[in-house]
């Protein structure tokens, strides 16, 4: 079993929608939680991290981290054709960052 | 702008070449990081390093090496390339692993 588990997608919604993309986990020592998205042959950028279970919001995105089951979510409101990307959650572990393998967000016009 | 820059986007080299994958970051980090990026794998750490002349293998060091010489520098060898090395790779730095890694745009290997 992974540490961490993505569906891979692809997701694929209307412009204006608001998009869920979520990840759970196994390993209750994780300790920071990160969003990434990944643009077609770029490396992944950092959008937010967190630390605690809560909701933290940037704009029009908002990363919810539930400890007690294991799952974290990224909310993206009023989704843009500009959002179309590979999201991967990420969480640390002592000495480095596990990956969750990626959903890939459509949003079409 | 912080950045991680790596010094090919798309390489092409035969089998059994020794192949030189270089990263360089400006950022002063002491963490760097080599991964690989395959569809339906995810992102798997080859080696990575939290000092200078240090090195750490990650999950999957086989059939590579590595060599950090000075702090900005991180370099990714491939001893003898081989077909199923055809890969994205992607550098990483960091200064605390707990606000992730500034990633570099990746190198497309293609291994013939």
């Amino acid at each position: 079993q992974k540490e961490v588990e993505q569906d891979p997608g692809p997701l694929s919604v209307p412009e204006g929608a608001i998009v869920s993309l979520n990840c759970t986990y196994s390993n209750s020592a994780f300790q920071y939680f990160m969003w990434y998205r990944q643009y077609s042959r770029k490396g992944p950028e950092l959008l937010m991290y967190t630390y605690s279970s809560g909701n933290k919001e940037d704009g029009r995105f908002t990363a919810q981290v539930d400890k007690s089951s294991k799952y974290i979510s990224l909310f993206i409101r009023d989704s843009q054709p500009s959002d179309s990307a590979t999201y991967l959650c990420a969480m640390t572990r002592t000495d480095k960052l596990i990956f969750g393998t990626g959903t890939r967000l459509q949003v079409f016009p | 702008d912080v950045k991680v820059t790596q010094s090919s986007r798309y390489l092409v080299k035969r089998t059994g070449e020794k192949v030189f994958l270089e990263c360089v970051q400006d950022m002063d980090h002491e963490n760097m990081f080599w991964y690989r990026q395959d569809p339906g794998l995810g992102l798997r750490l080859i080696y990575f390093s939290y000092d200078v002349k240090m090195k750490e293998k990650g999950d999957i060091p086989e059939g590579y090496s590595v060599s950090r010489e000075k702090k900005e520098r991180f370099s990714l060898i491939l001893e003898s390339a081989s077909t199923n090395q055809t890969s994205m790779y992607l550098c990483a730095s960091s200064w605390d692993l707990n606000y992730g890694y500034t990633f570099g745009s990746g190198t497309r290997l293609t291994v013939v």
